[in-house]
């Protein structure tokens, strides 16, 4: 596996199952990051981590539960979503520059997520 | 304010022929890194080209080129010899050096939808 790779690729889901997305990159990155891709809305942050420590918490409901075991992998657990929640989940992994502006971020192909 | 904005929903170009997707950005800090990445259908955000506030030169990868005009706030993405593949969204992003929490985020725009005909 080459690049930034993510699981499954399409998920649907009740509204009180429990899941997990998950995302894994073979590029050597300390960083990797939580995009949500609403329809016609921006791309929104979600979190960030860098050395497997949480930097950034966009404001995101606790029904979003990320966690990051080491550089190359990077989970978000789910739990009673909203019909709302359904989106694009983009993972992005980089190098660790968090402050430097030339970093550039590479993404996985997403995971497709519907709740019913 | 936007920080990224991308004026055309969508765009049409033949096969073959050039297009460019304009961007334009606002930001008071000095510098600032300029991406553009493609997405397909199938949903992979795939990065593109990078241009730096103080890259003295427009940058180029391949059939993709950036416009790079400092004074006026814009980056536009130039495809020469367009293909049926290039058809996709195309976002503009730009990252700021300024840290407001520890971390410079990454900013997009809404995306142009580009349509490759034969």
């Amino acid at each position: 596996e080459t690049g930034v790779t993510q699981t499954p690729r399409h998920l649907v889901m009740g509204m009180t199952n429990k899941k997990s997305l998950k995302c894994e990159q073979h590029l050597g990155h300390n960083a990797m990051y939580w995009y949500k891709q609403s329809a016609k809305k921006p791309l929104e942050l979600m979190f960030v981590y860098n050395f497997k420590e949480q930097t950034e918490n966009n404001s995101v409901p606790s029904r979003f539960s990320p966690e990051c075991p080491n550089s190359s992998h990077l989970f978000l657990h789910l739990h009673t979503l909203q019909p709302e929640d359904s989106a694009l989940y983009l993972c992005a992994s980089s190098q660790d520059k968090l402050a430097d502006y030339t970093d550039t971020q590479y993404f996985g192909p997403g995971t497709r997520l519907t709740v019913l | 304010a936007q920080k990224i904005t991308q004026t055309q929903p969508g765009m049409f170009v033949q096969e073959k022929e050039a297009v460019t997707l304009d961007c334009t950005y606002d930001t008071s800090d000095p510098s600032y890194g300029l991406f553009w990445y493609k997405q397909p259908s199938s949903g992979e955000m795939i990065f593109l080209i990078y241009q730096g506030s103080y890259d003295q030169q427009n940058a180029t990868e391949g059939r993709y080129s950036l416009n790079f005009q400092k004074a006026r706030k814009s980056a536009n993405l130039v495809i020469s010899a367009s293909q049926l593949g290039d058809s996709a969204m195309y976002f503009c992003a730009m990252r700021e050096a300024t840290m407001n929490s520890g971390y410079s985020t990454l900013t997009f725009g809404k995306g142009t939808m580009l349509l490759v005909s034969p």
